[in-house]
């Protein structure tokens, strides 16, 4: 099985900050990597696909680049909306989610 | 627009069954691979199961596998979850996520929530 490890598990960042969220897994899964948003009480929503393809309605300041084992989604200035849990998802062999970041407004 | 609604959640004791369904509107359900992924409380998500638009590939995590089983009905614009032999590890919230052209989960339900105690 892919393991798939996110740090860091918590980050308090302010308003503005360029916030970055790594990703890596336990062997290489190609760009076949996915970012997702979960606000509380809410269902995930796809932020990025296969490891730097911005979805259809996210804003740009997200980002998302890497390939073999090491990603990362990036935040190019944090807005008060973005106060979620992050996760990442493999899907090169079955699908396998990271345990997730949470971010807050510092 | 695209909607996925589950249902069937609720209370059941160890070792009881649910079904939980999702309906789908406003895309071509039946060319699409489905998939069930869950998140017990406080936690991350786990995937749990996979099939193809035509119930010709089907996957399960090892954790469910024997004990859960995943249909469709295209005639329906329905996903289904057959869960038996539950346990207090299966207390979860079940989503029901559509599988994009880009192999990621593009569009999820809200979640219906699975209880397991006595």
């Amino acid at each position: 099985d892919i393991q798939m490890t996110q740090s860091p598990s918590t980050l308090s960042a302010s308003v503005g900050d360029r916030v970055t969220i790594t990703c890596r897994a336990s062997q290489s899964i190609s760009d076949w990597l996915a970012w997702y948003q979960q606000k509380p009480g809410k269902a995930p929503k796809l932020l990025i696909y296969k490891a730097s393809g911005l979805q259809s309605g996210v804003p740009s300041r997200f980002s998302g680049s890497g390939s073999g084992t090491e990603f990362t989604l990036t935040i190019s200035s944090l807005q008060p909306d973005d106060v979620a849990t992050y996760y990442c998802q493999q899907y090169s062999s079955y699908w396998t989610f990271g345990q997730g970041t949470k971010v807050e407004i510092k | 627009e695209v909607q996925l609604v589950e249902s069937g959640g609720g209370l059941v004791q160890p070792g009881g069954s649910l079904r939980l369904s999702c309906a789908a509107s406003g895309f071509t359900f039946s060319t699409y691979t489905m998939s069930w992924v869950r998140q017990a409380p406080g936690k991350g998500l786990e995937w749990v199961s996979y099939i193809n638009s035509r119930s010709s590939a089907i996957y399960y995590a090892d954790s469910v596998k024997g004990r859960f089983t995943i249909s469709r009905d295209n005639a329906e614009n329905s996903l289904y979850l057959q869960m038996n032999s539950l346990r207090a590890e299966d207390t979860a919230v079940y989503y029901c996520a559509k599988y994009s052209t880009s192999y990621s989960f593009d569009f999820w339900g809200q979640g219906t929530l699975v209880t397991v105690s006595s």
